[in-house]
C-alpha cells in the first residue's frame, strides 16, 4: 500500500514553544492531507484539511492560528503547534489520499506523532 | 456520512476467525463501507472497503448483508498482531474534501492464546 511517513514519531517540548510535525507521501503524490488528533482511550478527531497550494480548512473548534499548517508540494505537509501548551499533548496523526487507477482513494496514515509538552 | 454501531469490545482465541459486526442502518446507496484498524500508538491501517458485495483480500474479508444495513469484517485466522481498535467507516466514494474520514470509538478486538 501506499506510504506516509510522519516525523518526528515522538517531540518533548517546553510549554511555550513552537513545534512543527512532517507529513510526507513517499510514493505518490497528494492534493488533500488530513490532520487528527488523538487523546489517550479517545478516537482520532479531524483537525484539519490540508490542500495543496491554498489555505487549509480547519474543523469547528480548532483555533487555525495555534495549529498552523502548510501544505506547499504534492508530498509535504507540516503541522506546527505554536506555542504550546500541555494540554496540546497528544497524539498527532496525518494522512493523505492515494489515486490509483482502479482504487476508490482509500486514505494511507501515517505512524502518528507523540507531543508531550512539559 | 451514515453512522456505525460497533460493540465496544471483542476477545478472539489465536487462530480462530474473529467476526466484527457493524451496523450501518441508514446507510445510503452511494456509500461505501470502509474498515481500518489501529494497533496500539500506531496510525490506522486501512484494511478492506465494500459496497454492495463481498470483498476480500489479503488481510481479511468483508460481508456485507444484501439491505446493506449490516455488515462484518472477518480475519480468517487472528493473531495476536491482530490486537487492535476495528473501526467501520460509511462513507460516499472520496472526491476532495469527502475524502476525509470520520471515526467512531470502534471495536476493541483482544487476541488472546
Amino acid at each position: 500500500g501506499a506510504v506516509v511517513s510522519q516525523h518526528p514519531s515522538r517531540v518533548i517540548c517546553k510549554s511555550g514553544t513552537s513545534v512543527k510535525i512532517e507529513c510526507r507521501s513517499l510514493d505518490f503524490q497528494a492534493t488533500t492531507m488530513f490532520w487528527y488528533r488523538q487523546f489517550p482511550k479517545q478516537s482520532l478527531m479531524l483537525m484539519a484539511t490540508s490542500n495543496e497550494g491554498s489555505k487549509a480548512t480547519y474543523e469547528q473548534g480548532v483555533e487555525k492560528d495555534k495549529f498552523l499548517i502548510n501544505h506547499a508540494s504534492l508530498t509535504l505537509s507540516t503541522l506546527t503547534v505554536t506555542s504550546a501548551h500541555p494540554e496540546d499533548s497528544s497524539f498527532y496523526i496525518c494522512s493523505a489520499r492515494a489515486l490509483r487507477q482502479g482504487n476508490t482513494g482509500e486514505l494511507f496514515f501515517g505512524e502518528g506523532s507523540r507531543l508531550t509538552v512539559l | 456520512d451514515a453512522k456505525t454501531t460497533q460493540p465496544p469490545s471483542m476477545d478472539c482465541a489465536e487462530g480462530r476467525a474473529a467476526n466484527l459486526p457493524c451496523n450501518h442502518s441508514t446507510i445510503s446507496g452511494n456509500e461505501y463501507v470502509y474498515w481500518y484498524r489501529q494497533i496500539h500508538s500506531q496510525g490506522p491501517q486501512y484494511i478492506i472497503h465494500g459496497l454492495k458485495n463481498n470483498e476480500t483480500n489479503e488481510m481479511a474479508s468483508l460481508i456485507i448483508t444484501e439491505d446493506r444495513k449490516s455488515s462484518t469484517l472477518i480475519l480468517p485466522h487472528a493473531t495476536l498482531r491482530d490486537t487492535a481498535v476495528y473501526y467501520c467507516i460509511v462513507r460516499v466514494a472520496p472526491t476532495g474534501t469527502a475524502s476525509k474520514l470520520t471515526f467512531g470509538t470502534g471495536t476493541r478486538l483482544q487476541v488472546t492464546l
